[in-house]
Formats: structure tokens, C-alpha cells, sequence
């Protein structure tokens, strides 16, 4: 069955600094999409990055890249030089590309706190 | 704003009672997606909708029921409410059936049973 699992409820990191927030996740479709949101204390959901199966490169976008290692099933979330705003709950989640829908699969999340 | 817009922002209701939660998918955009966000069990896949027709349905109780309108927007109805539903309720919608060109959220609706 399908999961992500994230095993960091809680992490710290001071601001300019990079951090790395993980991802695996479980599955048995060889088509399958992975996202990163981000969720503030206001509550709502920020998309911030896609990696899609079959993307040869890791995706990037700005601060955050992904680091994709696909014979590990992980899809770790990187932000490089953090800053005060950074500070959220985040979230991965998992489209299975060959089940027609397009529901996501969440994980737990993990909270990250930015020092300044 | 996200194009997504879920009415009411807020709600608090009593144990037993029903309650309508209303989205309005981002322009263009035919799928409309339905998640409960709570504190003991994450973020949980609801139910989809593609053009008016269910597409796929995750761990919604029998207590809940929904539907997509035709001029796309849905609404989500929850029923004989208790403390354990009270969660965010977040709306969000594709331009696709599977999401391939990705998802705009709203900014939820939470409620509160009492």
C-alpha cells in the first residue's frame, strides 16, 4: 500500500543555514509524483516543489531542491539558507500515477522552527 | 488568494448537528479534491471529484457525503457531528483527473464540534 512516511516531527535550524527535512515513501507503481508543501501557522497549504518519477535531474526551485534517490524511495526536502519565514509545518505527499486519480498521500509532517 | 475559495473560514457547531462546507474550484480547474487535516490522524484524502462525477474516495465516513455541482464548485456535508470531526477542512482542485499539472489548495474551513 501506498505511504509516506516522515520521521523528523520536530526540527531546529539556524537561519542561513541549510536544511534537509525527510521523505520516504512506499510504492509499488513505477508512475508516481512527489510533492513538498508547505503549511504556516495561518493553515494554508504553499506547494513549494514536484518531482516527478521519471525526472532524470532532481528538481529545484529557488531555495528548496529535492534530493530524489529513487532505489531508496526518498525524496528529501532541502532549503538552502533559511530565514525566519521558513518556519512552518511541512508536508510530503505522493500522487500514484497509475491509479487515475489524482488523490495525494500525506505524511505526518514535520514541524521545522528557524533560530534566528 | 489561490483561486481556491472555501466558505466559511471558520464554524462551531454542536455534537449531532450538519454542517455544509462549500469550495470553489479555481478557474478552469474540473477536479475538486476534499481533505481532513487532524491533530491524531494527519492529513487525510477525502474524496474527488472530476466534473461533476466521483472519481475516487478515501476514508470518509458514512457521515459525510459531497458533490460536485455544475458550475464545479462542491460542497462537502458532514453529519450527526462529533468531537472527534472537529479538524481543517481543506478544498483543492486540477486542472486534470489526475493531477498532473498539480493542485491549488484553498485556505480551509475549521471546525469546531461542541
Amino acid at each position: 500500500a501506498q505511504k509516506i512516511t516522515q520521521t523528523q516531527p520536530g526540527m531546529f535550524v539556524q537561519e542561513k543555514e541549510a536544511v534537509t527535512l525527510d521523505c520516504t515513501y512506499d510504492t509499488s507503481d513505477p508512475s508516481y509524483g512527489l510533492f513538498w508543501y508547505k503549511q504556516p501557522s495561518s493553515g494554508e497549504m504553499i506547494f513549494l516543489i514536484y518531482q516527478g518519477s521519471y525526472d532524470q535531474q532532481n528538481a529545484t526551485e529557488g531555495r528548496y531542491s529535492l534530493n530524489f534517490q529513487k532505489a531508496r524511495k526518498s525524496a528529501n526536502l532541502v532549503i538552502s539558507a533559511s530565514q525566519l519565514g521558513d518556519s512552518a509545518m511541512y508536508f510530503c505527499a505522493m500522487r500514484e500515477g497509475s491509479s487515475n486519480t489524482g488523490k495525494l498521500i500525506f505524511g505526518q509532517g514535520t514541524t521545522l522552527q528557524v533560530k534566528p | 488568494d489561490s483561486g481556491v475559495t472555501q466558505t466559511p473560514k471558520h464554524l462551531i457547531t454542536a455534537t449531532g448537528q450538519r454542517v455544509t462546507l462549500r469550495c470553489s474550484p479555481r478557474s478552469g480547474d474540473l477536479s475538486v479534491y476534499w481533505y481532513q487535516q487532524s491533530l491524531d490522524q494527519g492529513l487525510q484524502f477525502l474524496i474527488q471529484y472530476y466534473n461533476g462525477e466521483e472519481r475516487a474516495k478515501g476514508n470518509i465516513l458514512e457521515r459525510f457525503s459531497a458533490q460536485q455541482f455544475p458550475d464545479l464548485h462542491s460542497e462537502l456535508n458532514l453529519s450527526s457531528l462529533e468531537l472527534g470531526d472537529s479538524a481543517l477542512y481543506f478544498c483543492a482542485s486540477s486542472v486534470s483527473r489526475d493531477g498532473d499539472y498539480g493542485y491549488t489548495f484553498g485556505s480551509g474551513t475549521r471546525l469546531t464540534v461542541v
